[in-house]
């Protein structure tokens, strides 16, 4: 069965550092990858998506993401946090032919004043 | 531009009640996802839904749960007589197509007391 592993739980970082979240899926042909956030008490707004090309993406809020196939993975990133991106973070897949998003368990960001 | 509207915001009902979760999809979206994420984990998929139909509902609980999405109107998720494992957010999303991007509404939290 598919699925999407992000392994890190929270991640905290300071303000101005970078930051990377990962996400690997286990599908064998290329789905179609993106990355949500969720603000405390809020719906989930689409920061990225990839459904082919080029391989690294850019995204609203300064993030980006790199798809690499070979290691099934497409990292969010950003070269420098600020407080407001503190929220939770959510990568999901779609399996071609089909429409059902599929969901990592979340990565919660922390931002160290 | 209304984006996925979705009410009530909150909804509190006493064990054995129903609730009546609504969604609106964004203008021009025929598609409608429901989906519901229970505290601490990501969002697991429920039923996806186009005009007067049922396209897969395989994320539904057999029992207790219905969703339609009428010719004219909202999208509606049922949920019959409520029990306290009933309590989570719920969110809808709307795409162009089953394989677009999909846009979330602000969820519906409900609270089974």
């Amino acid at each position: 069965a598919q699925s999407v592993t992000q392994p890190d739980i929270h991640i905290t970082v300071s303000e101005g550092a970078s930051l990377e979240l990962r996400c690997n899926y286990s599908y064998g042909a290329t789905p179609y990858l993106f990355w949500y956030v969720q603000s405390p008490g809020q719906g989930l707004q689409l920061l990225l998506k990839y459904f082919s090309g080029d391989t690294l993406v850019q995204g609203i809020k300064g993030f980006e993401a790199e798809f690499k196939r070979s290691q099934s993975s497409f990292n969010l990133r950003k070269p420098s946090v600020h407080w407001s991106d503190a929220a939770e973070y959510f990568c999901a897949v779609v399996v071609d032919s089909n429409y059902q998003l599929i969901w990592g368990a979340g990565t919660k960001l922390i931002i160290k004043p | 531009n209304a984006g996925v509207m979705q009410n009530p915001r909150h909804l509190v009902r006493r064990r054995g009640q129903e609730a009546r979760l609504r969604c609106s999809p964004m203008k021009g979206h025929s598609h409608v996802y429901w989906y519901r994420q229970l505290p601490e984990e990501g969002l697991k998929f429920m039923v996806y839904l186009q005009k007067e139909n049922i396209i897969d509902e395989s994320g539904m609980p057999k029992e207790r749960f219905s969703a339609e999405f009428p010719k004219e109107g909202p999208s509606i998720l049922r949920i019959q007589q409520v029990v306290r494992g009933d309590s989570a957010a719920y969110f809808c999303a709307s795409s162009l197509g089953g394989k677009n991007e999909q846009y979330f509404g602000p969820g519906t939290r409900l609270t089974v007391t």
